[in-house]
């Protein structure tokens, strides 16, 4: 069974900090990973997409991903009240057929 | 463009009885896919169609759930009969190919199963 897996949180960061948000899978042939942002009562939307070993970077976010330790993160720069939401990783299986999402981490930045 | 449409948006019904949710992808989107996100959990596929071809569907509960996809456009999911347990909210999603990285998120249907 492949799993991404996750800290629910909720993580509490103020406004203005970096938000760490991280992510592990076990399928070690996967290539893609993907950020997806939800808001409460909202559907998933992408955020960042990312296939190689490194850094990212887009606007105030940045995915970084080590493919040897089978790890991605999402870091998130001044954090804003607005990035307040539920941040779910999603990576594309080795057989590249299908996306599996974690179960998501939900952020809430404080004033 | 207009985005990936679903219909309705709400659904509550009792254990037993039979549901179906209706899905339009965005125009050209030869990729249409069915999640189940249950409160608190990531979206789990359901189902993957290629134009109007079955690619997975190994996570669908085949003895109550069916969908299809005629024509290769609009898609219908169905549950029957419904269990309390399929209480979720039924997202449909759509790529221009199964190739193409980014999916684009229907609002979903939020089902309430009593």
């Amino acid at each position: 069974q492949k799993e991404v897996e996750q800290n629910s949180g909720p993580l509490s960061v103020p406004e203005g900090a970096i938000a760490s948000l991280n992510c592990t899978y076990s399928d070690r042939g996967s290539q893609s990973f993907f950020w997806y942002r939800q808001y409460s009562g909202k559907s998933p939307e992408l955020i960042m997409s990312i296939y190689s070993n490194g850094d990212k970077e887009d606007g105030r976010f940045t995915a970084q991903l080590n493919k040897a330790s089978q790890y991605v993160s999402l870091l998130i720069r001044d954090s804003q009240p607005s990035d307040s939401a539920t941040y779910l990783c999603a990576v594309m299986d080795s057989s590249a057929s299908k996306i599996i999402f974690g179960s998501g981490t939900r952020l809430s930045i404080r004033p | 463009e207009a985005g990936v449409a679903q219909s309705p948006r709400y659904k509550i019904i009792e254990k037993r009885q039979s549901v179906a949710f209706w899905c339009n992808p965005i125009s050209g989107h030869a990729t249409l896919y069915w999640y189940q996100q249950i409160l608190g959990q990531g979206p789990k596929l359901l189902i993957q169609f290629q134009n109007n071809g079955v690619v997975d569907d190994s996570q669908l509960p085949k003895d109550r759930f069916s969908a299809e996809r005629l024509k290769g456009v609009d898609s219908t999911l169905k549950i029957q009969p419904a269990k309390l347990e399929d209480s979720a909210v039924y997202l449909c999603a759509s790529s221009p190919s199964s190739t193409y990285n980014e999916q684009f998120f229907g609002p979903g249907t939020r089902l309430t199963v009593l």
